[in-house]
């Protein structure tokens, strides 16, 4: 299992050009997110999908939209990058055992907006 | 909203000590507390959680507490060692409407030396 896979790893982008990172999970996991994370300020959700089909936002949405493609596969868009996004983004996804809710991360893209 | 707040914001300890870092959430509905740790460009993993009808749980150096009267919760590390050395995120989860969500707190840094 290759587990949560991200693309890009890096990426520079001019303010208002607008890119997609794609996010994929092997384990079958109903649940996905997508995190942003800056220095002090921890990991911060943007959004979330329950599941196939459902998505819906997080704390930090502005700015960014979303598309839960297939179960393996959940992908985060910046329409018009501005410098205020530049960060690590995680991806991450999980499955629920009682009460437990275990969040796996994928490896992260590092983005900088000039 | 909610809200959980963590601390120290760093911490240095010599090789052989114990380290303990704190918690507090704001939302009574959270039941799930998970801990990660970030080593320095890898993506956050998970090293233990406990749940809130547990009070104390404890993974051979690290342990975890919990105090839902309070709403705060605490890791411990003892016998510090170097590679112990990383950031370390607190979280608190709700389950609301069939969504987990994990709020972060900031992060602590430690620094074990030897």
């Amino acid at each position: 299992n290759a587990g949560v896979t991200q693309t890009p790893k890096f990426q520079v982008l001019k303010t208002g050009q607008s890119m997609t990172l794609q996010c994929a999970q092997d384990m079958n996991h109903n649940s996905m997110y997508w995190y942003r994370q800056d220095p002090g300020m921890g990991l911060r959700l943007i959004y979330y999908s329950a599941s196939e089909g459902t998505t819906d936002k997080g704390e930090v949405p502005n700015g960014y939209n979303v598309s839960r493609l297939n179960k393996r596969e959940f992908s985060l868009r910046l329409e018009s990058a501005a410098p205020s996004q530049t960060s690590v983004y995680f991806c991450a996804s999980s499955i629920r055992q009682g009460a437990r809710e275990t969040q796996y991360f994928g490896p992260g893209t590092r983005l900088l907006v000039l | 909203g909610e809200n959980v707040e963590q601390h120290p914001s760093t911490l240095s300890v010599q090789e052989g000590d114990s380290a303990v870092i704190k918690c507090t959430y704001s939302d009574s509905a959270s039941n799930y507390f998970p801990w990660y740790k970030q080593e320095l460009g890898k993506r956050p993993q998970l090293i233990i959680d406990i749940r809130s009808n547990v009070g104390e749980k404890k993974d051979q150096r690290i342990a975890v507490t919990l105090n839902k009267t309070a709403k705060h919760f605490s890791l411990h590390i003892t016998e510090t060692q170097p590679e112990d050395s990383a950031v370390y995120f607190c979280a608190a989860s709700s389950f609301s409407g069939g969504y987990n969500k994990l709020i972060f707190g900031a992060g602590t840094r430690l620094a074990v030396h030897p």
